[in-house]
């Protein structure tokens, strides 16, 4: 099976806790984002990487990390910088960075206790 | 900054009925659009996408125009069935924004019975 996923499903963070989410894809693409969408609301991008060891930020990139060390893999880690988590957190690939599809994963809703 | 909008936040619309869904954007250098479907708790899910040298695009059951003198997409479905009930997000993209995908907010269609 092809595609892009996210894990875990649901997280929940404790104060001051660093979290981190996981966004694996088999479709061999160089391309990598991540979005948050807050309820009613579009995604936003919070970083993108468009090869192996290399990443940008994005439009809310504060309070938020990313590592891209493998091609399949770009994991996000949310830092207690970040006051305001709640929100379900999209992962995204294109086959390269530029005017080209993306395709989504099924999403991590993190929640704060 | 530029933003891509959009009309209507809801659309009701009855099980066989066509729908049309539209998207307004500012940016007159925006290259190319999506549309995705997004299922409550899931990840957007690619319905078709235009480029800015087509007016029209066709899918199964889907059409999107594009209408680039005053800068609107459309989304049309036909023979609204009840499994097309979803939030539908616009999204563009351009060499301007570093190829970010710009979402509006979106609309819900719910098709009744």
């Amino acid at each position: 099976d092809g595609g892009i996923t996210q894990s875990p499903k649901y997280l929940f963070r404790k104060e001051g806790q660093n979290v981190t989410l996981s966004c694996e894809q088999n479709l061999n693409h160089d391309a990598m984002y991540w979005y948050r969408q807050d309820p009613g609301q579009g995604l936003r991008l919070i970083y993108y990487s468009q090869i192996v060891n290399d990443f940008q930020k994005g439009d809310i990139a504060e309070g938020y990390s990313v590592s891209r060390e493998k091609k399949e893999s770009f994991p996000l880690t949310v830092t207690s910088a970040q006051k305001n988590p709640t929100a379900f957190y999209l992962c995204a690939s294109s086959i390269a960075r530029g005017i080209e599809t993306q395709y989504f994963g099924p999403g991590t809703r993190l929640l704060v206790l | 900054g530029e933003s891509v909008g959009l009309h209507l936040p809801t659309l009701s619309v009855q099980e066989g009925d066509n729908s049309i869904i539209n998207c307004a954007y500012s940016n007159s250098a925006s290259d190319y659009f999506i549309w995705y479907k997004q299922e409550s708790g899931k990840g957007p899910q690619f319905i078709i996408d235009i480029r800015s040298n087509m007016d029209k695009r066709q899918g199964q059951r889907v059409t999107v125009l594009l209408n680039k003198t005053v800068k609107h997409l459309s989304l049309q479905i036909a023979a609204t069935q009840p499994g097309d009930s979803a939030v539908y997000f616009c999204a563009e993209n351009n060499e301007d924004s570093g190829y970010a995908l710009n979402f509006g907010k979106g609309t819900s269609l719910l098709v009744t019975p």
